[in-house]
Protein backbone atom coordinates (compact mmCIF):
# COMPACT_ATOMS: atom_id res chain seq x y z
CA UNK A 1 0.00 0.00 0.00
CA UNK A 2 1.20 3.62 -0.92
CA UNK A 3 1.84 5.96 1.84
CA UNK A 4 4.00 7.89 4.27
CA UNK A 5 6.48 6.32 6.55
CA UNK A 6 7.77 8.79 9.36
CA UNK A 7 10.57 7.28 11.60
CA UNK A 8 11.46 7.08 13.89
CA UNK A 9 7.91 7.52 16.35
CA UNK A 10 9.71 8.75 19.14
CA UNK A 11 13.15 10.84 19.17
CA UNK A 12 15.20 13.22 22.51
CA UNK A 13 17.24 15.24 21.48
CA UNK A 14 19.79 16.24 24.34
CA UNK A 15 20.41 20.69 24.66
CA UNK A 16 22.93 21.73 21.89
CA UNK A 17 22.18 19.01 19.66
CA UNK A 18 21.33 18.03 15.84
CA UNK A 19 18.70 15.76 15.37
CA UNK A 20 17.00 14.24 11.54
CA UNK A 21 13.47 13.21 10.95
CA UNK A 22 12.63 11.26 7.98
CA UNK A 23 10.08 10.90 5.76
CA UNK A 24 9.87 8.53 3.17
CA UNK A 25 6.84 7.98 0.84
CA UNK A 26 5.88 5.99 -2.37
CA UNK A 27 3.12 7.49 -3.83
CA UNK A 28 5.18 9.35 -6.25
CA UNK A 29 3.71 12.51 -5.32
CA UNK A 30 6.26 16.07 -6.02
CA UNK A 31 4.89 18.02 -3.09
CA UNK A 32 6.16 17.29 0.33
CA UNK A 33 5.61 19.22 3.58
CA UNK A 34 6.70 19.68 6.86
CA UNK A 35 4.41 20.96 9.70
CA UNK A 36 4.99 20.98 13.91
CA UNK A 37 2.05 20.96 16.12
CA UNK A 38 2.11 21.81 19.79
CA UNK A 39 -0.20 20.49 22.29
CA UNK A 40 -3.95 21.63 21.62
CA UNK A 41 -3.17 23.30 18.54
CA UNK A 42 -3.65 23.14 14.55
CA UNK A 43 -0.61 23.10 12.29
CA UNK A 44 1.54 25.34 11.32
CA UNK A 45 3.97 24.81 8.23
CA UNK A 46 7.71 24.91 8.89
CA UNK A 47 9.10 23.97 4.94
CA UNK A 48 7.61 22.79 1.60
CA UNK A 49 9.16 21.37 -1.44
CA UNK A 50 7.35 21.91 -4.73
CA UNK A 51 9.57 19.66 -6.86
CA UNK A 52 13.12 17.23 -6.28
CA UNK A 53 15.83 19.91 -5.40
CA UNK A 54 13.92 22.54 -4.75
CA UNK A 55 12.50 23.61 -0.92
CA UNK A 56 10.38 26.51 0.29
CA UNK A 57 10.75 27.75 4.07
CA UNK A 58 7.11 28.27 5.74
CA UNK A 59 5.95 30.23 8.34
CA UNK A 60 7.80 28.55 11.06
CA UNK A 61 11.51 27.68 9.18
CA UNK A 62 13.57 29.12 11.75
CA UNK A 63 15.99 26.68 13.56
CA UNK A 64 14.94 23.82 11.03
CA UNK A 65 16.79 22.41 7.91
CA UNK A 66 15.36 20.36 5.30
CA UNK A 67 16.73 18.32 1.97
CA UNK A 68 15.53 17.15 -1.09
CA UNK A 69 17.75 14.68 -2.87
CA UNK A 70 15.20 12.20 -3.82
CA UNK A 71 11.29 12.37 -4.92
CA UNK A 72 10.75 9.99 -2.33
CA UNK A 73 12.43 11.82 0.71
CA UNK A 74 12.02 14.94 2.70
CA UNK A 75 14.23 14.98 6.02
CA UNK A 76 13.69 17.62 8.53
CA UNK A 77 16.83 18.62 10.80
CA UNK A 78 16.00 20.63 14.22
CA UNK A 79 19.43 21.87 14.82
CA UNK A 80 20.66 23.47 17.89
CA UNK A 81 19.14 26.58 16.83
CA UNK A 82 15.66 25.95 17.28
CA UNK A 83 14.98 26.61 21.44
CA UNK A 84 11.30 24.85 21.77
CA UNK A 85 11.82 21.89 19.78
CA UNK A 86 9.72 19.69 21.99
CA UNK A 87 6.56 19.05 19.37
CA UNK A 88 4.82 16.57 17.35
CA UNK A 89 5.99 16.58 13.89
CA UNK A 90 4.16 15.69 10.63
CA UNK A 91 5.28 14.99 7.01
CA UNK A 92 2.17 15.02 4.39
CA UNK A 93 2.71 14.72 0.46
CA UNK A 94 0.22 15.83 -2.51
CA UNK A 95 0.54 15.00 -5.74
CA UNK A 96 1.73 18.15 -6.89
CA UNK A 97 1.84 22.08 -5.84
CA UNK A 98 -1.44 23.03 -5.08
CA UNK A 99 -3.15 19.88 -4.92
CA UNK A 100 -5.42 18.73 -2.18
CA UNK A 101 -5.85 16.21 -0.54
CA UNK A 102 -2.87 15.76 1.52
CA UNK A 103 -1.30 12.45 2.62
CA UNK A 104 -0.01 12.68 6.21
CA UNK A 105 2.38 10.24 7.99
CA UNK A 106 1.74 9.44 11.42
CA UNK A 107 4.72 11.84 13.35
CA UNK A 108 6.90 11.45 15.31
CA UNK A 109 6.71 13.17 18.55
CA UNK A 110 10.56 14.53 19.70
CA UNK A 111 11.08 15.84 23.38
CA UNK A 112 14.08 17.62 25.24
CA UNK A 113 16.24 15.39 27.33
CA UNK B 1 -7.49 31.39 2.85
CA UNK B 2 -11.28 32.26 4.53
CA UNK B 3 -11.17 31.30 8.85
CA UNK B 4 -13.35 29.16 10.03
CA UNK B 5 -15.48 28.60 13.02
CA UNK B 6 -16.26 25.24 14.91
CA UNK B 7 -17.33 24.12 18.09
CA UNK B 8 -14.49 22.84 20.39
CA UNK B 9 -15.88 20.11 20.95
CA UNK B 10 -19.23 17.48 20.70
CA UNK B 11 -20.47 14.60 22.11
CA UNK B 12 -22.56 11.61 20.03
CA UNK B 13 -23.84 8.35 20.88
CA UNK B 14 -22.40 5.05 19.12
CA UNK B 15 -24.63 4.12 16.13
CA UNK B 16 -26.24 7.62 16.08
CA UNK B 17 -25.12 10.25 13.25
CA UNK B 18 -22.91 12.71 14.16
CA UNK B 19 -23.25 16.46 12.82
CA UNK B 20 -20.26 18.31 12.99
CA UNK B 21 -21.09 21.89 11.78
CA UNK B 22 -18.22 24.72 10.21
CA UNK B 23 -18.93 28.19 10.09
CA UNK B 24 -17.23 30.03 7.27
CA UNK B 25 -18.82 33.07 6.95
CA UNK B 26 -15.94 34.81 4.38
CA UNK B 27 -15.46 32.13 2.11
CA UNK B 28 -14.63 33.12 -1.90
CA UNK B 29 -15.57 31.47 -4.61
CA UNK B 30 -13.12 30.05 -5.76
CA UNK B 31 -12.42 28.27 -2.28
CA UNK B 32 -12.91 24.69 -1.32
CA UNK B 33 -14.60 23.34 1.99
CA UNK B 34 -11.82 20.00 3.28
CA UNK B 35 -12.40 18.40 6.50
CA UNK B 36 -9.79 16.25 7.87
CA UNK B 37 -9.34 14.39 11.20
CA UNK B 38 -6.53 13.48 13.67
CA UNK B 39 -7.05 10.43 15.97
CA UNK B 40 -4.49 11.13 18.84
CA UNK B 41 -1.24 10.78 18.45
CA UNK B 42 -1.16 9.89 14.78
CA UNK B 43 -1.51 12.30 11.45
CA UNK B 44 -4.30 13.87 10.12
CA UNK B 45 -6.62 11.84 7.81
CA UNK B 46 -8.30 13.45 4.62
CA UNK B 47 -12.03 12.93 4.81
CA UNK B 48 -14.15 15.03 2.27
CA UNK B 49 -14.07 17.92 0.35
CA UNK B 50 -16.26 19.95 -1.56
CA UNK B 51 -17.29 23.70 -3.50
CA UNK B 52 -20.87 24.27 -4.01
CA UNK B 53 -23.02 20.66 -4.20
CA UNK B 54 -23.22 18.31 -1.63
CA UNK B 55 -20.49 15.54 -1.44
CA UNK B 56 -20.41 12.08 -0.20
CA UNK B 57 -18.21 8.92 -0.14
CA UNK B 58 -17.90 6.15 2.13
CA UNK B 59 -16.35 7.87 5.12
CA UNK B 60 -19.16 10.61 5.41
CA UNK B 61 -21.66 13.14 3.80
CA UNK B 62 -20.41 16.83 3.61
CA UNK B 63 -23.66 19.77 3.32
CA UNK B 64 -22.54 23.12 2.08
CA UNK B 65 -25.68 25.60 2.46
CA UNK B 66 -26.36 27.52 -0.42
CA UNK B 67 -25.05 30.67 0.48
CA UNK B 68 -21.95 28.44 0.97
CA UNK B 69 -21.27 30.30 4.30
CA UNK B 70 -21.60 27.38 6.44
CA UNK B 71 -21.40 23.46 6.43
CA UNK B 72 -21.71 20.06 7.29
CA UNK B 73 -19.97 16.71 8.28
CA UNK B 74 -22.01 13.82 8.91
CA UNK B 75 -20.62 10.90 10.13
CA UNK B 76 -24.16 8.90 8.97
CA UNK B 77 -23.39 5.88 11.51
CA UNK B 78 -20.87 6.88 14.48
CA UNK B 79 -18.24 4.31 15.82
CA UNK B 80 -16.13 4.51 18.73
CA UNK B 81 -13.42 4.77 16.09
CA UNK B 82 -14.47 7.80 14.86
CA UNK B 83 -13.37 9.89 18.23
CA UNK B 84 -10.86 12.06 16.79
CA UNK B 85 -10.69 16.02 16.33
CA UNK B 86 -12.23 17.12 13.05
CA UNK B 87 -10.78 20.14 11.24
CA UNK B 88 -13.06 21.98 9.08
CA UNK B 89 -10.33 24.00 6.35
CA UNK B 90 -11.47 26.02 3.37
CA UNK B 91 -8.53 27.32 1.46
CA UNK B 92 -8.43 27.88 -2.92
CA UNK B 93 -7.91 24.72 -4.84
CA UNK B 94 -5.38 23.68 -7.24
CA UNK B 95 -3.06 27.16 -6.86
CA UNK B 96 -0.19 28.58 -4.92
CA UNK B 97 1.25 26.06 -2.76
CA UNK B 98 -1.17 23.87 -1.11
CA UNK B 99 -0.49 24.54 2.70
CA UNK B 100 -2.93 23.88 5.43
CA UNK B 101 -4.31 26.33 7.62
CA UNK B 102 -5.58 23.75 10.54
CA UNK B 103 -7.20 25.68 13.90
CA UNK B 104 -8.21 23.92 17.04
CA UNK B 105 -10.98 21.60 15.30
CA UNK B 106 -13.57 20.07 16.84
CA UNK B 107 -12.92 17.21 19.18
CA UNK B 108 -15.37 14.55 18.50
CA UNK B 109 -16.12 11.93 21.37
CA UNK B 110 -17.82 8.58 20.66
CA UNK B 111 -19.29 7.12 23.53
CA UNK B 112 -20.87 3.62 24.02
Amino acid sequence: DGGITQSPKYLFRKEGQNVTLSCEQNLNHDAMYWYRQDPGQGLRLIYYSQIVNDFQKGDIAEGYSVSREKKESFPLTVTSAQKNPTAFYLCASSITRGTQPQHFGDGTRLSIL
Amino acid sequence: DAKTTQPPSMDCAEGRAANLPCNHSTISGNEYVYWYRQIHSQGPQYIIHGLKNNETNEMASLIITEDRKSSTLILPHATLRDTAVYYCIVRVGGSGYSTLTFGKGTMLLVSP
